[in-house]
């Protein structure tokens, strides 16, 4: 059954730093999504990608935070300089069209020292 | 308001036993009400969805009931097994033109004990 990847599972990085975090979402879906969870608290929508453009984020989303889709297959989501904040366990999603479901990877564990 | 909340936060039950976990919204321009189950080093799954003009939905062993003029939703879990043992969220989605956004609950860690 075709599933949502995400490279690396765990990254630690130093505040100020930038960071990658990469995604596959599954083949021929074209919605895609990053949410966050900080540890201990609920899952945090950030972002939807469609079409190749953003079309909804969030108010975490700030200018810190940008999505891309450089080739047919990857989503990514890159936090330019990162915070102390930002240690979260990230997750990329996706779906086929604008159905209910949306299938998620088994998330990025983010570690801001 | 954009919130969902749910109730407990854990939850212990017996196997065979029936799990109930609640939650409730404010914002009425949500148009469907999803639970997802994750498990330990997982993402979070769809389990099972109601829209807000459906009292009930019934899927095997879960079954969501929704007031909607309560602005509450839960989650039963029948019969429950060792294997259901996981986190729950409720979520409700805001349908967009390019894009639907789940907002979460807070999640409920249930454990089932054999």
């Amino acid at each position: 059954e075709p599933e949502v990847t995400q490279t690396p599972s765990h990254q630690v990085t130093q505040m100020g730093q930038e960071v990658i975090l990469r995604c596959v979402p599954i083949s021929n879906h074209l919605y895609f999504y990053w949410y966050r969870q900080i540890l201990g608290q609920k899952v945090e929508f950030l972002v939807s990608f469609y079409n190749n453009e953003i079309s909804e984020k969030s108010e975490i989303f700030d200018d810190q935070f940008s999505v891309e889709r450089p080739d047919g297959s990857n989503f990514t989501l890159k936090i330019r300089s990162t915070k102390l904040e930002d240690s979260a366990m990230y997750f990329c999603a996706s779906s086929p069209g604008l159905v209910i479901a949306q299938f998620f990877g088994p998330g990025t564990r983010l570690t801001v020292l | 308001q954009q919130q969902v909340k749910q109730s407990p936060q854990s939850l212990i039950v017996q196997k065979g036993g029936i799990s109930i976990i609640n939650c409730a919204y404010e914002n009425t321009a949500f148009d469907y009400f999803p639970w997802y189950q994750q498990f330990p080093g997982k993402g979070p799954a769809l389990l099972i969805a109601i829209r807000p003009d459906v009292s009930e939905k019934k899927e095997g062993r879960f079954t969501i009931s929704f007031n909607k003029s309560a602005k509450q939703f839960s989650l039963h879990i029948m019969d429950s097994q060792p294997g259901d043992s996981a986190t729950y969220f409720c979520a409700a989605i805001i349908f967009g033109a390019a894009g639907n956004k789940l907002t979460f609950g807070g999640g409920t860690r249930v454990l089932v004990k054999p």
